[in-house]
């Protein structure tokens, strides 16, 4: 069955520096999320791309978070300067459509020292 | 306010049983709920799905029960497996313009024990 793939598996990086995951999602789905995960919580939606463009990133801190999927497949999250609350899982999920089940990958966990 | 509620964190079940996972919901307005189980260290895995013009979906040992009166679903796992002890979270969306936007619950910790 094909996955959506994430890198890295697990990221260290010291507060105020910059960090960026890269997800490719199944092939053909058009609708792509970037959700983050703290333990103990359910997945929290950042941003959610249609194709090339956002549709939804109401909840990305946009001082610090971008987002981008240039053109329309694999997409990247950048975090810059990195906090120390900014620790979490970061799940990439994607869809074929927006009536149908999301897919994840198996995230990037992020710790900031 | 949490518009989706999972009130048992966790759930101690012994092989071969039925196991039943509950979710509460608070918005009249959701109209598809999904269940995904979470293993540690990886991604949630979608496990079965609900549309609100139903009230049963089966596929295999998993069964989801909506009920819309109650604004209430259950998954049943009959037989319960140790493999399947992991965190099982419930959403719910509803239609937002051309967008769905999906609410979880905070995921119920299922143990299996053999």
């Amino acid at each position: 069955e094909a996955e959506v793939a994430q890198s890295p598996r697990y990221k260290i990086t010291e507060k105020s520096q910059a960090v960026a995951f890269w997800c490719d999602p199944i092939s053909g789905h058009a609708t792509l999320y970037w959700y983050r995960q703290i333990l103990g919580q359910g997945p929290e939606l950042l941003v959610q791309f249609q194709d090339e463009s956002v549709v939804d990133d109401s909840q990305l801190p946009k001082d610090r978070f971008s987002a981008e999927r240039l053109k329309g497949v694999d997409s990247t999250l950048k975090i810059q300067p990195a906090e120390l609350g900014d620790s979490a899982m970061y799940l990439c999920a994607s869809s074929l459509g927006r009536d149908t089940p999301l897919h994840f990958g198996n995230g990037t966990r992020l710790t900031v020292t | 306010d949490q518009q989706v509620k999972q009130n048992s964190p966790s759930l101690s079940v012994q092989e071969g049983r039925i196991s039943i996972l509950n979710c509460d919901y608070t918005n009249s307005m959701f109209d598809y709920f999904l269940w995904y189980k979470k293993y540690p260290a990886e991604g949630p895995t979608f496990l079965i799905s609900i549309s609100s013009i139903k009230d049963k979906n089966e596929d295999g040992r998993f069964t989801v029960f909506l009920n819309k009166s109650a604004k209430h679903l259950s998954l049943h796992i009959v037989p319960s497996q140790p493999g399947d002890s992991a965190v099982y979270f419930c959403a719910a969306s509803a239609r937002d313009g051309n967008n769905r936007k999906l609410i979880w619950g905070l995921g119920t910790s299922l143990a299996v024990n053999p």
